[in-house]
């Protein structure tokens, strides 16, 4: 079975500041690699899509890249409602397998 | 607009049973594979059931192969997750989600499951 490992666990930046988050497979996935934002109490919403592309309505300040078992989830410049837990995730072809990344706790510095 | 709702969440005791609804509308529900999520107190997201629109192809995760069964019914626009012998570690926010876009792109808030004595 595949294996995500997010890192860093936790990180702590300012409004402003640039956010780079990574995610990396324990096996070449293919290109089902998505990212998710999740805040306490509401229902995770869907970044970033097949590695690069961003869902509806995500601003253009979050971006998604990498490929094989290295990816990466960029914040350009935080806003305040960016700061929440984010999780990388693979859709395996077949079987139709689902597997999360254990998170990564975006907190205000 | 898109939604999915999920409801039949609540206390039950170790061994017990409980069913999972998930009401959806503003698509094609039949159209759609859907997935189970949960996640346990101060824990990550763990992907437990999928279900293809037809029903033709179900899958588990090994935590929960045995002892849950996903099931759907097309034309009451509803998906539904009977769960059986009941864990303390089955303690979860329980979240249906569809499977579009390679992923899991629409979810429910979800429903609270506790299991104690």
């Amino acid at each position: 079975d595949i294996v995500l490992t997010q890192s860093p666990a936790t990180l702590s930046l300012s409004p402003g500041d640039r956010a780079t988050l990574s995610c990396r497979a324990s096996q070449s996935v293919s290109g089902y690699l998505a990212w998710y934002q999740h805040k306490p109490g509401q229902a995770p919403r869907l970044l970033i899509y097949e590695a690069s592309n961003r869902a509806t309505g995500i601003p253009a300040r979050f971006s998604g890249s990498g490929s094989g078992t290295d990816f990466t989830l960029t914040i350009s410049s935080l806003e305040p409602e960016d700061f929440a837990v984010y999780y990388c995730h693979h859709r395996n072809i077949w079987p139709p397998v689902f597997t999360f990344g254990q998170g990564t706790n975006l907190e205000i510095k | 607009e898109v939604q999915l709702v999920e409801s039949g969440g609540g206390l039950v005791q170790p061994g017990g049973s409980l069913k999972l609804s998930c009401a959806v509308s503003g698509f094609t529900f039949s159209a759609y594979s859907m997935n189970w999520v949960r996640q346990a107190p101060g824990k990550g997201l763990e992907w437990i059931s999928h279900i293809s629109g037809s029903s033709n192809t179900i899958y588990y995760a090994d935590s929960v192969k045995g002892r849950f069964t996903v099931s759907r019914d097309n034309g009451k626009n509803s998906l539904y997750l009977e769960m059986n012998s009941l864990r303390a570690e089955d303690t979860a926010i329980y979240h249906c989600a569809r499977v579009g876009l390679g992923a899991s792109d629409i979810w429910g808030q979800g429903t609270k499951v506790f299991v104690s004595s």
